[in-house]
């Protein structure tokens, strides 16, 4: 059993470099969510995908994040200009919905492990 | 905007020892999450529930949502339940999906 993979689990840049995160969720998983933590805090939500539309964007998502998942099973997160603020570990998380289930259902959300980015 | 907020915000039992972490939220949920976080980052899903108490293992969670309030116990605590435990909220968004809101999670150290 295949649990959510995130590329790549460390990377380190220079300040106004452009980075790209990828996330494979879990196959049969049609949400798939962004999420970024930063030292010593708890995860803040940035993005969610229900299979390929992006339905919700938190305002933590400046214009210089992007996230796409074009086929509805991985997804990528970008960040172009790279700030030392960006500085954190972004994390993806997947679940499965039917589409009969009611609006306030949950499923529980499977995590990656995260890709921890550090400016320089 | 939910708020959630946990206590405290560190702990250091003895093994054995039973352990209780707090978490409080201020809006009406969908549901509440118990997660375990381990050094490197690795997030995993303890509990989800919306009312009551659940068991697993060693650990319980209980919720009251009258009260806005969840605990999550350990009881036998061992040094392998060194972790931070993070409770987050679900909440509808969007088309009927479920994003999270994250309390600062609680250190835990069991110490033998």
């Amino acid at each position: 059993d295949t649990g959510v993979s995130q590329n790549p689990r460390h990377k380190i840049t220079k300040r106004g470099q452009n980075v790209t995160f990828r996330c494979d969720p879990i196959s049969e998983h049609n949400r798939l969510y962004w999420y970024r933590q930063t030292l010593g805090q708890g995860p803040e939500f940035l993005t969610y995908f229900q299979n390929e539309a992006q339905l919700e964007k938190s305002r933590l998502l400046s214009d210089r994040f992007s996230a796409e998942r074009p086929k509805g099973s991985f997804s990528t997160l970008e960040i172009q200009r790279t700030e030392q603020g960006d500085s954190a570990m972004y994390l993806c998380a997947s679940s499965f919905s039917l589409r009969a289930d009611p609006p306030l259902s949950n499923q529980p959300q499977h995590f990656g492990d995260g890709t921890r980015l550090s400016i320089l | 905007k939910n708020e959630v907020e946990q206590s405290p915000q560190n702990l250091t039992a003895q093994e054995g020892e039973f352990i209780t972490i707090n978490c409080s939220y201020s809006v009406g949920i969908s549901a509440l999450h118990w997660l375990q976080q381990h050094p490197g980052g690795g997030i995993v899903s303890l509990f989800m529930l919306s009312s009551g108490k659940k068991k697993h293992g060693r650990l319980i969670a209980t919720i009251n949502i009258q009260e806005k309030h969840s605990s999550l116990h350990i009881t036998a605590s061992h040094p392998r339940d060194s972790a931070v435990y993070i409770c987050a909220v679900g909440e509808v968004v969007g088309a009927a999906g479920n994003k999270l809101t994250f309390g600062g999670g609680t250190r835990v150290l069991v110490k033998p």
